[in-house]
């Protein structure tokens, strides 16, 4: 069974800083895909970035990049020139690919706060 | 913004009671899931659907069932509420299984 960890349950940084979430995971397949979800006070999830597994480059989406490492089942999340905006839960998550299994697996997510 | 409605939006119901909890969605997409999010465990699946009438259980589902009877609804049923099932519940669709999911704006269920 897949699993996902988060280890991190709260961060804080400075308006501006950058900061790096961290997402482990376990599984046995080969071929999958990662997420990163937002969830602010508001409380919608919101897709943040994903990463194919087959994919050697890091997905990068405007201040947001991941360090994808495949081999150390790795996929940490950095939020480069924070803002106050990206005060947060942040939640990781895998599935796998292909099958019918369309579950997404998550982890127990990072508070992110951002302070002025 | 993805056209995803949840209702309620706020429910406190006693203990034994049925509760039905009603995801509508304008986006005609195929996927539809139904989470559960409770402090410390991130969100669990509790049902999917991947058409009318085709649901499938996801790893929480004791206690709870599923239709799906148009493309645009998706309703969730605790058939005997338990103070267990207190949570927030989202709903959420996609298009294809690994397109992005949109999600609605939660539930919050009180079982007293």
């Amino acid at each position: 069974a897949q699993t996902v960890t988060q280890s991190q349950p709260e961060m804080s940084v400075q308006e501006a800083e950058t900061v790096t979430l961290s997402c482990t995971y376990d599984t046995s397949e080969s071929n999958y895909y990662l997420f990163w979800y937002k969830q602010p006070p508001s409380r919608q999830m919101i897709l943040v970035i994903r990463q194919e597994a087959y994919k050697q480059q890091n997905a990068t989406e405007n201040r947001f990049s991941v360090n994808f490492q495949k081999a150390a089942k790795s996929f940490s999340l950095k939020i480069s020139d924070s803002q106050l905006g990206d005060t947060a839960m942040y939640f990781c998550a895998f599935m796998k690919q292909g099958g019918s299994n369309y579950q997404l697996i998550w982890g127990a997510g990072t508070k992110l706060i951002i302070k002025p | 913004d993805a056209g995803i409605t949840q209702s309620p939006r706020h429910k406190v119901t006693e203990t034994g009671t049925p509760v039905t909890l009603r995801c509508h969605q304008t986006e005609n997409h195929r996927y539809m899931y139904w989470y559960r999010q409770d402090p410390g465990h991130g969100l669990r699946l509790i049902h999917y659907s991947y058409g009318v009438k085709d649901t499938d259980k996801g790893e929480v589902s004791d206690g709870y069932s599923v239709s799906r009877s148009k493309t645009e609804d998706f309703l969730l049923t605790l058939e005997s509420a338990t103070s267990s099932q207190t949570s927030v519940y989202f709903c959420a669709i996609s298009e294809k299984v690994v397109t992005e999911a949109f999600f609605g704006q939660g539930t919050r269920l009180t079982v007293v």
